[in-house]
């Protein structure tokens, strides 16, 4: 298995601007994390799906931040307006249980607003 | 507020020698702690784990130490290899199963 997948690696973007990261799960995994990195707050969750449902959001900072996971195979995550303070590095994961050791975690999208 | 805290943002250890990491949690619910070792540009990889039922988990070079009573974890690396040289974060089992992370603690190891 290739692993989690995300897209893309980098983005740059001016604030105000809409952002779309993209997250393809190992096949077979009935979950799927959305984590922030930043200096001042490490790891956070920001939302996990079980089935494509939406269990969890109550990570998710403001409004202005959606996720989506139309089908087992890939999920979303849009910023919508995008602000300078949502720069950091977004991680998706997926596991076979809700809790399980064996979280496996994408390489990441390094996002910067400008 | 900070549930699982690493207080030291970086290490710096020199080979051969012993890493001590350590992790602080406030919630004395928790009954699952794990370590993530990140390298960069890489997503976070499960390390090592213990149960609150332990005090001592080993795996090879490897083990973590669990203080219930201090609320206190802490991963000890013998004998270091500068390819240890990551970032560890610790996490513990949240109430609804998932985990809750720190910050992170960067481990450099000097050759």
């Amino acid at each position: 298995d290739a692993g989690v997948i995300q897209s893309p690696r980098h983005e740059v973007t001016e604030m105000g601007q809409e952002v779309t990261l993209r997250c393809k799960p190992i096949s077979g995994h009935d979950y799927l994390f959305w984590y922030r990195q930043t200096m001042m707050r490490g790891l956070e969750l920001l939302i996990y799906f079980n089935n494509n449902v939406p269990i969890d959001d109550s990570g998710m900072p403001e409004d202005r931040f959606s996720a989506k996971m139309p089908n087992a195979s890939f999920s979303t995550l849009k910023i919508q307006p995008s602000e300078p303070r949502d720069s950091a590095v977004y991680f998706c994961a997926s596991s076979l249980d809700l809790f399980n050791e064996k979280l496996f975690f994408g390489s990441g999208t390094q996002l910067s607003v400008l | 507020d900070q549930q699982v805290k690493q207080n030291s943002p970086s290490l710096s250890v020199q080979e051969g020698r012993i890493s001590i990491l350590n992790c602080d949690y406030t919630n004395s619910m928790f009954d699952y702690f794990l370590w993530y070792k990140k390298y960069p540009a890489e997503g976070p990889t499960f390390l090592i784990s213990i149960s609150s039922i332990k005090d001592k988990n080993e795996d090879g070079r490897f083990t973590v130490f669990l203080n219930k009573s201090a609320k206190h974890l802490s991963l000890h690396i013998v004998p270091s290899q500068p390819g240890d040289s990551a970032v560890y974060f610790c996490a513990a089992k949240g109430r609804q199963g998932n985990l809750i992370f720190g910050k992170g603690t960067k481990l450099s190891v000097k050759p």
